[in-house]
Parts: structure tokens; C-alpha cells; sequence
């Protein structure tokens, strides 16, 4: 398995939802990554976990909340976004030490 | 300034142009990246550069460490190539700082 795969595609949520991201590696990578791409615009960095500890967090607001349960598994909560928290949220993985991150193909969030 | 700029930010082409994007970064680094982003999708790594050129099918990336500089260049171009490039250096593992873009729309 050579890929970084998320669920969902995409959610609707209201502003006073609980809702969470799913990603999942298993190419045995120990770093793992949470982006946030707004439309026409490079990716942000949030968080990073690197053998399942939190590693950056890039003073991210706290109604983003990273777990990371397994060294395969990166989840991303939420809870009671914004509207302007809407965009593609990205996962990525490395493996230990290289610079090459491999990212999924994004979850698409609108905070309604 | 940004760390990493691109030029140029849009460049559209007819089918079978050759392409060039170019990368330029101000910041030391311990590799280059090529990334791809079709619309609405995710992010594929096309090349990761320390030095020299490297080449995958069509495509061919180069980097010159003492000019800091970076280019990827598409032969044969097809409407499929059609997407955003990014360029992204790493600063030791973990963290990429990204360009800005360059949207390329190929015209058949």
C-alpha cells in the first residue's frame, strides 16, 4: 500500500458541530501532517506528528484538535468552526528522517 | 519577500509547447520539490532535487544550488498536464516552504 488516503471527500458543517478528519498510511511512515489549503493558495502547515507525538503546531486555534492513535493513523478534530475555516484540509507522511512528504488527496470542508 | 518565489503565477500554452516554470529561493536548503495539484485534488510529488537534473517521461527538473534556483520544464505539453506546480524547498526534515504556484492551463 503506497498511498496516504482521507475520509471524507467532503463534509458540510455547522458552526456548532463536532465533527472529525480521518487519515491513514501504511507505508510505515513515522512523520505525519496536517496542511490547510485555501483556494489559489499554497498549503499551511498545522501540525506535525512525528512518532505519534506532537512535534509543531503551528499556533493553530484550539477548535483544531490533532490525535495521532497509531503510527498509521492521523486524525484531525473539530469543533466550532468559523466560516473562514473552510477549505481543503491536506494530509501528508514521511518517512523517518527524508525530506519527501507524500500528501492524500484532502478532505474538502465548508463551515456553513 | 517570500523564501520561495515562482514565475510565472499563470502561463497557459498550446498543446506540444515546451514549458518552463521557474523557482527561486532565498533560504539554505536540503532539497527541492516539484509538486502538482490538479483542481480540487490532492498533491502529487513530481521530483525531490539536491543538485543535478533529474527527468520523468516529459518532465525534466533542475536545480543550480549556487544560484538558487530551480527549474522544471515539460516537453511536448498536453492538456492533461493542465494543473497547478508548486515549488517547495525543505529545511531540514519535516517543515516545506512553499511558492505561491504557477497555474498552467494547456490548450489543445
Amino acid at each position: 500500500d503506497t498511498e496516504v488516503t482521507q475520509t471524507p471527500k467532503h463534509l458540510v458543517m455547522g458552526m456548532t458541530n463536532k465533527k472529525s478528519l480521518k487519515c491513514e498510511q501504511h507505508m510505515g511512515h513515522r512523520a505525519m501532517y496536517w496542511y490547510k489549503q485555501k483556494a489559489k493558495k499554497p498549503p499551511e502547515l498545522m501540525f506535525v506528528y512525528s512518532y505519534e507525538k506532537l512535534s509543531i503546531n503551528e499556533s493553530v486555534p484550539s477548535r483544531f484538535s490533532p490525535e495521532c492513535p497509531n503510527s498509521s493513523l492521523l486524525n484531525l478534530h473539530l469543533h466550532a468552526l468559523q466560516p473562514e475555516d473552510s477549505a481543503l484540509y491536506l494530509c501528508a507522511s514521511s518517512p523517518r528522517g527524508a525530506n519527501e512528504q507524500f500528501f492524500g488527496p484532502g478532505t474538502r470542508l465548508t463551515v456553513l | 519577500k517570500n523564501e520561495v518565489e515562482q514565475s510565472p503565477q499563470n502561463l497557459t500554452a498550446q498543446e506540444g509547447e515546451f514549458i518552463t516554470i521557474n523557482c527561486s529561493y532565498s533560504v539554505g536548503i536540503s532539497a527541492l520539490h516539484w509538486l502538482q495539484q490538479h483542481p480540487g485534488g490532492g498533491i502529487v510529488s513530481l521530483f525531490m532535487l539536491s543538485s543535478g537534473k533529474k527527468k520523468h517521461g516529459r518532465l525534466i527538473a533542475t536545480i543550480n544550488i549556487q544560484e538558487k534556483h530551480s527549474s522544471l520544464h515539460i516537453t511536448a505539453s498536453h492538456p492533461r498536464d493542465s494543473a497547478v506546480y508548486i515549488c517547495a524547498v525543505s529545511q531540514g526534515a519535516q517543515k516545506l516552504v512553499f511558492g505561491q504556484g504557477t497555474r498552467l492551463t494547456i490548450n489543445p
